[in-house]
């Protein structure tokens, strides 16, 4: 059990956009920074965006960030093929179990 | 350009103690601000923070696992080692190193290694 909350899976066409949400609380993402990877199969995780809403350079805007209250939102606009992948959200937390908590992750189809 | 990658034995013994090291370039983890951190993924499962070491040699760990873990820094200012006492089969996992940023995010990450705990 993640301390994040992320669905299991979402999907959409090629072209379209998809948001991927992640549910968390006022010891993690109410009061810390979110960050967001993209985990192709068989590889090492990527960043995608890093404080809440912010792009490392090279990444698309295709990919966005958001996050309110406690929750946060990955969008990928412009879906492609390639874009299918597990994604991850993932923030400090600072309940006395303190350290960086990950979400569940996010398998995201492109039908 | 930043690069890490990660090296150790594939297959450890339950009980054994697991020895890590993560080599990189690109950056000195006795550089002000720079930090190391360790994540796993056990097969078909989510990403687990391990823990972070910083150039000050502060360091933090998973809290279930502080017992067992140790991260320090190597014999040269571009490697980290990662330790972990009395492993058991649920440690089977790739484990990867990875550059920390600020707000705790990891830019750059290294392609993990593969570790099996069986007997």
């Amino acid at each position: 059990q993640s301390v994040l909350t992320q669905p299991p899976s979402v999907s959409a066409a090629p072209g379209q956009k998809v948001t991927i949400s992640c549910s968390g609380s006022g010891s993690n993402i109410g009061n810390n920074y979110v960050s967001w990877y993209q985990q192709l199969p068989g590889t090492a995780p990527k960043l995608l965006i890093y404080d809440n809403d912010k792009r490392p350079s090279g990444i698309p805007d295709r990919f966005s960030g958001s996050k309110s209250g406690t929750s946060a939102t990955l969008g990928i606009a412009g879906l492609q093929t390639g874009d299918e992948a597990d994604y991850y959200c993932a923030a400090w937390d600072n309940s006395l179990n303190s350290g960086v908590v990950f979400g569940g992750g996010t398998k995201l189809a492109v039908l | 350009q930043i690069t890490l990658k990660e090296s150790g034995p594939t297959v450890v013994k339950p009980t054994q103690t697991l020895t890590l090291t993560c080599s990189f370039s690109g950056f000195s983890v006795l550089t002000i601000g720079e930090g190391v951190g360790w994540v796993r993924q056990p097969p078909g499962k989510a990403l687990e923070w391990l823990g972070f070491i910083f150039w000050d040699d502060d360091k933090r760990y998973r809290p279930f696992l502080k017992n067992r873990l140790a991260i320090t820094k190597g014999t040269s200012r571009h490697q980290v080692v990662l330790t972990m006492t009395n492993v058991e089969p649920a440690d089977t996992a790739t484990y990867f190193c990875a550059h920390r940023r600020t707000g705790d995010a990891f830019d750059v990450w290294g392609p993990g290694t593969l570790v099996t705990v069986s007997s």
